[in-house]
């Protein structure tokens, strides 16, 4: 299986910051890597497919990029609404694997 | 524009088979891999498989011994069995597909525990 990696596992940030989460991949899956974002008690939502892609009513503040093995999820503008945890997803190669997530909270 | 609902049983003795349901609404059934999704409680994400509307699975080796996905065409519905669970299964289980790419449709989320 491919393991994919986040880091950092959890972040402090304040309402404004740029926040960067990155997701690193055990061997290359090309572009084929989703970001979501998950709030407590609540299903996953998709920010980014395609690495590059964003998912049609995300805001702009939320980008992604790399390819390969590399990957960053980028928050321009950290509103109160992001505080949540964001989990990358690789689906190039079955079994589909997901990090272990990066937790956003409040400093 | 792609929905979906689940249900099933959120209690279950050790050995007992897990079963849940997700039904299609509002779109293509047939265009799509319908997948299960589970996450134990404090941890990470987990891909149990994926089913077509014609019934071919593609499972996760980790589970495949103990998991049947099944498809009902006539009602859009989607079906997924675990079979012998134990405390380890305790799990939110989600139903999800992708219309574009991977799971940009996802379902509720259905709450299981196995204790005796």
């Amino acid at each position: 299986d491919i393991q994919m990696t986040q880091s950092p596992s959890s972040l402090s940030a304040s309402v404004g910051d740029r926040v960067i989460i990155t997701c690193r991949a055990s061997q290359g899956v090309r572009n084929d890597l989703g970001w979501y974002q998950q709030r407590p008690g609540k299903a996953l939502k998709r920010l980014i497919y395609g690495a590059t892609n964003l998912q049609s009513g995300v805001p702009s503040r939320f980008s992604g990029s790399g390819s390969g093995t590399e990957f960053t999820l980028t928050i321009s503008s950290l509103q109160p609404e992001d505080f949540a945890t964001y989990y990358c997803l690789q689906y190039n190669s079955f079994p589909q694997t997901f990090g272990q997530g990066t937790k956003v909270e409040i400093k | 524009q792609v929905q979906v609902q689940q249900w099933g049983a959120g209690l279950l003795k050790p050995s007992e088979t897990l079963s849940l349901t997700c039904a299609v609404y509002g779109g293509s059934f047939s265009g799509y891999y319908w997948s299960w999704i589970r996450q134990p409680p404090g941890k990470g994400l987990e891909w149990m498989g994926e089913i077509n509307h014609s019934g071919s699975p593609n499972y996760n080796p980790s589970l495949k011994s103990r998991v049947t996905m099944s498809v009902d065409t006539s009602r859009n519905q989607f079906s997924l069995k675990l079979r012998s669970a134990t405390a380890a299964d305790t799990a939110v289980y989600y139903c999800a597909t992708g219309t574009v790419d991977a799971f940009d449709i996802w379902g509720q989320g259905t709450v299981v525990t196995v204790s005796s």
